[in-house]
């Protein structure tokens, strides 16, 4: 099956710093990739739907200038957490869609890293 | 807007026995259905899916019917492990963008 990764998987910085998490998808193309935020026993909030060679589209609520998400190519997505702070000290997971092999479908399926555990102290 | 309710947890069981995790969502049109897994400290991976009413979808050794009729997609298991054990979500996917149920933790014991 398809395979994301995610790098780091955890990370530990101190508040005012900035914070960059890779999401690459490993052997396929992916235009489209999404960012997750998961809190503590809670589900997963979609923060951004990001376009390889576009601006990414955030979810309300979602702060653009704290989130700089950049799609340079078809396999990379990046997430950078500027001025990091306590409070955003969370799981961040990405997710990649892949087109279904050329075939007529309205489903693309997502496939999801394993996540990257940001703590700021 | 779409939403996919599923049961609290988190369900505590023995080894060997039945699992069931409800799982009822709105949307419009006909979604595909899915539940994904998370293992302790892992991201989510995919458990099974089904993309039309009636599919049955199936992975070791779980299942879930695509019921269009009572907008649900029950999680069932005959007889579950401790390797079990993990955080299970119920999702749609309407025309790409997913709508995550709030997850159902599943304690397995010895």
């Amino acid at each position: 099956g398809a395979v994301v990764s995610q790098h780091p998987s955890r990370v530990i910085c101190k508040s005012g710093t900035s914070v960059k998490i890779e999401c690459r998808s490993l052997d396929f193309q992916a235009t489209t990739m999404f960012w997750y935020r998961q809190f503590p026993k809670k589900s997963l909030m979609l923060m951004a739907t990001s376009n390889e060679g576009s601006k990414a589209t955030y979810e309300q609520g979602v702060e653009k200038d704290k989130f700089l998400i950049n799609h340079a190519s078809l396999t990379l997505s990046t997430l950078t957490v500027t001025s990091a702070h306590p409070e955003d000290s969370s799981f961040y997971i990405c997710s990649a869609r892949a087109l279904a092999g050329g075939e007529p479908s309205s489903y693309n399926e997502q496939f999801f890293g394993p996540g990257t555990r940001l703590t700021v102290l | 807007g779409d939403s996919v309710t599923q049961m609290e947890g988190p369900v505590t069981l023995s080894e060997e026995a039945f699992l069931t995790i409800n799982c009822t969502y709105t949307a419009t049109g006909y979604p595909s259905l899915f539940w994904y897994v998370q293992y302790p400290g892992e991201g989510l991976q995919l458990l099974l899916k089904a993309t039309k009413a009636d599919d049955k979808g199936s992975n070791k050794g779980f299942e879930a019917t695509y019921r269009k009729e009572t907008t649900s997609f029950h999680l069932e298991k005959g007889s579950v492990q401790v390797s079990d054990s993990a955080v299970y979500f119920c999702l749609t996917d309407s025309w790409g963008k997913l709508q995550f149920g709030a997850g159902t933790q599943v304690v397995v014991t010895p």
